[in-house]
């Protein structure tokens, strides 16, 4: 089945350590997001790829980053300069364009201790 | 910048009881927009989408206009079910350069009771 995976779906760190969530997709999509969710706060856009080796940062890219090494992969990165990391992160994907649909990953809590 | 305003919930309403979510958005140009929707520990699937003015989207009962004299896009559905209580968002779409994205509102919470 076509769609967009992210693991693990629970992730506990230790506070000062860096920690990268997955996030692969077999749609042939050519854009990928990543966002935060905080309660109360929406969807917040941390970085954004319209294509392999290529990213910008969204609203929020402090503290973390990214890479966009294949069409399929787009891996987060939450570093220990992220100051409140604790939260839920979504991936999605996109055909090119504004009018097309997201898919979403079923996310990843992390909670930093 | 673009940014999207929805009503703060939560909204708890009877089952078969009519729904309305407002939406309002501000943004340059002429975004499309979308609802999503979240259930619990998952993430987010498109519930409906219009691509331009007076357009109207709609999915599993429930309907949305895109108004652009008012910048709105409310949620409507004429008779819910304890299975729509969820966390409903809004979004819109817009290029910026070369890219393109959503942006998100705040999420209302809708929760269905018998």
């Amino acid at each position: 089945d076509g769609g967009i995976t992210q693991s693990p779906k629970y992730l506990f760190r230790k506070e000062g350590q860096n920690v990268t969530l997955s996030c692969e997709q077999n749609l042939n999509h050519d854009a990928m997001y990543w966002y935060r969710q905080d309660p109360g706060q929406g969807l917040r856009l941390i970085y954004y790829s319209q294509i392999v080796n290529d990213f910008q940062k969204g609203d929020i890219a402090e503290g973390y980053s990214v890479s966009r090494e294949k069409k399929e992969s787009f891996p987060l990165t939450v570093t220990s300069a992220q100051k409140n990391p604790t939260a839920f992160y979504l991936c999605a994907s996109s055909q090119q364009g504004m009018n097309t649909e997201a898919f979403f990953g079923q996310g990843t809590r992390l909670t930093v201790v | 910048g673009d940014s999207v305003t929805q009503m703060e919930g939560p909204v708890t309403l009877s089952e078969e009881a009519f729904l309305t979510i407002n939406c309002t958005y501000t943004a340059t140009g002429y975004p499309s927009l979308f609802w999503y929707v979240q259930y619990p520990g998952e993430g987010l699937q498109l519930l409906l989408k219009a691509t331009k003015a007076d357009d109207k989207g709609s999915n599993k009962g429930f309907e949305a206009t895109y108004r652009k004299e008012t910048t709105s896009f409310h949620l409507e559905k004429g008779s819910v079910q304890v299975s729509d209580s969820a966390v409903y968002f809004c979004a819109l779409g817009s290029n910026t350069g070369t890219a393109s994205k959503l942006t998100f509102g705040t999420g209302t919470r809708l929760q269905v009771t018998l």
